[in-house]
């Protein structure tokens, strides 16, 4: 089956490191997500890799993706209080949608 | 572009009542989606669409129905809302079916 799994919570302080983890079940996915969604807000697409890739690093974001274990991680470097959220991690589903996990919240202490 | 936008932003329906969803696109995008967001469950998809004219069932569609008679609309559409329907919908866009973009959701409270 299809199912994806994260941390429910991440406490950092400012000027740290974040790193927020997913494992998933399905091997044959082809591209994984990282979704930001602020409190009151739509879910924002911030970064997304496709199965062949180990890493992809887009400005503050370095997305790692360990197939064999089937673990995704996102690393945010230098978190901001604008940081705050909560994190989706998602894959692509055999119906072409994306199965998300539950969200790992963000918080950044100043 | 104003990307993904939804009508209306928030709801209140008594038991019994029916209700459409709006999702507008202008991306031309050929997928798009409806979820529902709980709280501790993530998000679940309804239903989607691959393209004008046509529309598929999807993890939970009991309940609702859609309709994609344009390209760049989705409609949801509650025929008798129940409190289990209490939820955020949120809509989202695709142009290949592999990333997507979301609308902001509608907030909708069944009594």
């Amino acid at each position: 089956g299809e199912d994806v799994e994260q941390s429910l919570f991440l406490s950092v302080r400012e000027g740290d490191s974040s790193v927020i983890n997913c494992t998933y079940t399905d091997s044959s996915s082809t591209y994984l997500y990282w979704y930001k969604q602020e409190p009151g807000a739509g879910l924002q697409l911030l970064t997304y890799i496709f199965s062949n890739m180990d890493m992809k690093q887009d400005q503050r974001l370095t997305v790692l993706l360990n197939k064999k274990d089937k673990h995704l991680s996102l690393r945010i470097a230098d978190t901001q209080t604008g940081d705050s959220a909560i994190y989706f991690c998602a894959e692509r589903g055999s119906q072409g949608n994306l199965i998300f996990g539950k969200g790992t919240k963000l918080s950044v202490k100043p | 572009n104003a990307g993904v936008t939804q009508t209306p932003k928030f709801r209140v329906l008594k038991t019994g009542q029916s209700m459409t969803l709006l999702c507008a696109q202008d991306m031309n995008h050929e997928y798009m989606y409806w979820y529902r967001q709980d709280p501790g469950m993530g998000l679940r998809l309804i239903h989607y669409s691959v393209g004008e004219g046509t529309t598929a069932k999807g993890e939970v569609p009991d309940g609702y129905n859609v309709s994609r008679l344009k390209k760049q609309n989705f409609l949801l559409g509650l025929e008798s809302a129940a409190p289990s329907q209490t939820s955020v919908y949120f809509c989202a866009s695709s142009p290949t079916g592999s990333e997507q973009y979301f609308g902001p959701g509608t907030r909708l409270t069944v009594t």
